[in-house]
C-alpha cells in the first residue's frame, strides 16, 4: 500500500513534443505529491508539486494533473527540449502525519531529441 | 543560501568495513532525511530526523544507523559493509516550521562503492 507505481520506464520524445509520465498510488493518506528531476551525477531537484485538493497545477511548461478518485497523477512537459533529458521521479508523502518520508516511483528516463 | 552539502562525495570501502557519511542541511532547516538510490531498487527511504530525534525509519537492517546534532547536521553510519550497500546515498533537508509544507531539498549525494 506504500508503493507508488510509475510508467513508462523510459520515454523518447521529439523536440517540441509533449512528454507524459504517469503515477498511481494506493495509500489514501498520501497528501502531497512532488515530482523530482534528476540529472546524472546530481541529486533530485523538485520540479513541481501538488496537493489532492486541486486537480491541476501548472508551472511554465510543466503541469501536474491529479485524479483523486482514480488515485493517479501525471506530469506533462509541454514543448519538450533537449535540456529536459533527465530522469523524472514522482513521489508521495503523508505530510499531515508529521513526516517528510517520501515514497518514490521507479523513475522515468526521458530523452528529448532535436 | 548554500544548498545541502554531503561529504565525502565518493567513497570506496571493502566488505566488512564501516562508513560514516555526513550531511549539512540548508541553514535554518531542522528536518533531515536520508535515502539510498540504486539502479535496482530506486530511491528508498532510510530514516528522518527532526530536532535530533529520529521520527521515522525505513525498512533497512540495523547496520544502518544515523543521528542528528543540535546544529541539524546529520550523519549516517553503515557497519559491516556488504557488496549490496554500494549505492548513492542522498540527504534531503526541509524547514518543517510552523507546520507548513516545505520542499525537501536534496544534496548531491555520496557515492559509496563496496569492493
Amino acid at each position: 500500500q506504500q508503493q507508488v507505481k510509475q510508467s513508462p520506464q523510459s520515454l523518447i520524445v521529439q523536440k517540441g513534443g509533449i512528454s507524459i509520465i504517469n503515477c498511481a498510488y494506493e495509500n489514501t493518506a498520501f497528501d502531497y505529491f512532488p515530482w523530482y528531476q534528476q540529472f546524472p551525477g546530481k541529486g533530485p531537484a523538485l520540479l513541481i508539486a501538488i496537493r489532492p485538493d486541486v486537480s491541476e497545477k501548472k508551472e511554465g511548461r510543466f503541469t501536474i494533473s491529479f485524479n483523486k478518485s482514480a488515485k493517479q497523477f501525471s506530469l506533462h512537459i509541454m514543448d519538450s527540449q533537449p535540456g529536459d533529458s533527465a530522469t523524472y521521479f514522482c513521489a508521495a508523502t503523508e505530510f499531515s502525519y508529521n513526516t517528510d518520508k517520501l515514497i518514490f516511483g521507479t523513475g522515468t528516463r526521458l530523452q528529448v531529441f532535436p | 543560501k548554500a544548498g545541502v552539502t554531503q561529504t565525502p562525495r565518493y567513497l570506496i570501502k571493502t566488505r566488512g568495513q564501516q562508513v560514516t557519511l555526513s550531511c549539512s542541511p540548508i541553514s535554518g532547516h531542522r528536518s533531515v532525511s536520508w535515502y539510498q538510490q540504486t539502479p535496482g531498487q530506486g530511491l528508498q527511504f532510510l530514516f528522518e530526523y527532526f530536532s535530533e530525534t529520529q521520527r521515522n525509519k525505513g525498512n533497512f537492517p540495523g547496520r544502518f544507523s544515523g543521528r542528528q546534532f543540535s546544529n541539524s547536521r546529520s550523519e549516517m553510519n553503515v557497519s559491516t559493509l556488504e557488496l549490496g550497500d554500494s549505492a548513492l546515498y542522498l540527504c534531503a533537508s526541509s524547514p518543517r516550521m510552523d507546520g507548513s509544507q516545505e520542499t525537501q531539498y536534496f544534496g548531491p549525494g555520496t557515492r559509496l562503492l563496496v569492493l
